[in-house]
């Protein structure tokens, strides 16, 4: 079974402050693969990025920056010089192939709030 | 513009009452999906569908039903049978039903029970 846990539940930063989501999923399938998603008021998710099982590179667009770290099962999401459009739930999610189809575990978020 | 289009925004249902939440996606992807978001929670699958006139049960189908007549359109009917139906419905698409595949959401459909 897949498990996504997002322990932070709610971080509250001020404007221009650095802030870090945390991501630690399980699953036994050696192919897989991690994603975050914003979750703004307006309700729908929106894609942030995509990795799979294999490549651990770190990424970098822009503000944001994620860690994959396979040794700790992590999948960490940082932004730098937060802004109050960051506002918002953000979900991590792992999918793995099952049965010819994707199934996708979602943690369940972490809310962020930027103050000005 | 292409994209998937989720209405009514707000529904309300009645005790008894089927209620049906419309799901269309101009994308022209294979796979489909229908979520359940409860407060603190993540999303949980209701349906998914692979192809037209296909669809299978999710994490927890109990008390809905689905279609998949045409591919752009996949509507979701909240049944009398689910006797908790409070919550935020979210409908996917992908381009197919590989893992890899990023899923494209819908704004969502707020359903509450009078």
């Amino acid at each position: 079974a897949q498990k996504v846990t997002q322990a932070q539940t709610e971080i509250s930063v001020v404007e221009k402050e650095d802030v870090t989501l945390d991501c630690v999923y399980e699953t036994r399938d050696t192919t897989y693969y991690l994603f975050w998603y914003k979750q703004p008021p307006s309700g729908e998710l929106v894609f942030l990025i995509r990795r799979n099982s294999f490549d651990e590179q770190n990424e970098i667009s822009g503000r944001y920056s994620w860690n994959f770290q396979k040794s700790t099962s992590s999948f960490n999401f940082t932004i730098t010089a937060s802004q109050v459009v960051d506002s918002a739930v953000y979900f991590c999610a792992l999918s793995v192939p099952s049965g010819g189809y994707q199934k996708v575990t979602f943690g369940t978020g972490t809310k962020l709030q930027v103050i000005p | 513009d292409g994209g998937i289009t989720q209405s009514p925004k707000y529904l309300f249902r009645k005790e008894g009452q089927n209620v049906t939440l419309s799901c269309e996606q101009n994308l022209n992807h294979d796979a489909m999906y229908w979520y359940r978001q409860d407060p603190g929670q993540g999303l949980r699958l209701i349906y998914y569908s692979q192809i037209v006139n296909d669809f299978q049960k999710g994490d927890i189908a109990e008390g809905y039903s689905v279609s998949r007549e045409k591919k752009e359109s996949f509507p979701l009917t909240v049944t009398s049978a689910q006797k908790n139906p409070t919550a935020f419905y979210l409908c996917a698409s992908s381009i197919d039903g590989l893992a890899k595949n990023i899923q494209y959401f819908g704004a969502g459909t707020r359903l509450s029970v009078l």
